[in-house]
């Protein structure tokens, strides 16, 4: 089993609709997880971390974490264009091993 | 100024020779990592520090070298470049009493000819 696996994509959207991403990773111990976001050609950049069971919200965003099915999720409400970009999981680690990414594109 | 910067941004070099990318950090982090980035293949890890004196291979670590000059600097060598070395590289840091997030630099684009 691959260590961290996310929904391949590419996955799109209109503006204003929900853009959901998934996670499910193989590591038990995990206690922290992250999403990354990656425009093209930049760097990834962490908006959201989550520790702990259930959900997260930040502005637009909700992370969901379930540590008994090794699965975490990004919601992106009311998406916007400048949303479309590729994103990361990554299970907290000593090493930390990203997803490959899902690519995102919000149609105006 | 941004806090984790690397050096060069972008690099053409040819088969054989060795090269060197910087990364500095003002972040205060006592954790560094080298990743690089191809198309397809994700974030994949190079090499990884956890302190000045500590330095681990990561997935993909053949090829590579690295140094730990100071808390602050972390430099990723190629001895002898090669085309299948072009990509996109990244450095990055992380606190693990702050959780562990990582935070990343510009990157520098490689190209081996």
């Amino acid at each position: 089993q691959k260590e961290v696996e996310q929904n391949s994509g590419p996955l799109s959207v209109p503006e204003g609709a929900i853009a959901s991403l998934n996670c499910t990773y193989s590591d038990r111990v995990s206690q922290s997880f992250f999403w990354y976001r990656q425009y093209s050609g930049k760097s990834p950049e962490l908006i959201m971390s989550i520790y702990s069971n259930g959900d997260k919200e930040d502005g637009r965003f909700t992370a969901q974490l379930n540590k008994a099915s090794q699965y975490v999720s990004l919601l992106i409400r009311d998406s916007q264009p400048s949303d479309s970009a590729t994103y990361l999981c990554a299970p907290g680690s000593e090493k930390l091993v990203f997803g490959k990414g899902t690519k995102l594109t919000v149609n105006p | 100024d941004a806090d984790v910067t690397q050096t060069p941004r972008n690099r053409i070099t040819k088969t054989g020779k060795r090269i060197m990318l910087e990364c500095s950090q003002t972040k205060g982090h006592d954790r560094m990592y080298w990743y690089r980035q191809d198309p397809g293949l994700g974030l994949r890890l190079i090499y990884y520090s956890f302190d000045v004196k500590d330095i681990n291979k990561g997935e993909i670590s053949d090829g590579y070298s690295v140094s730990r000059q100071a808390q602050a600097k972390f430099s990723l060598s190629l001895e002898s470049a090669i085309p299948n070395q072009t990509a996109l590289y990244f450095c990055a840091t992380s606190d693990w009493t702050g959780g562990d997030e990582q935070y990343f630099g510009p990157g520098t684009r490689l190209t081996v000819t």
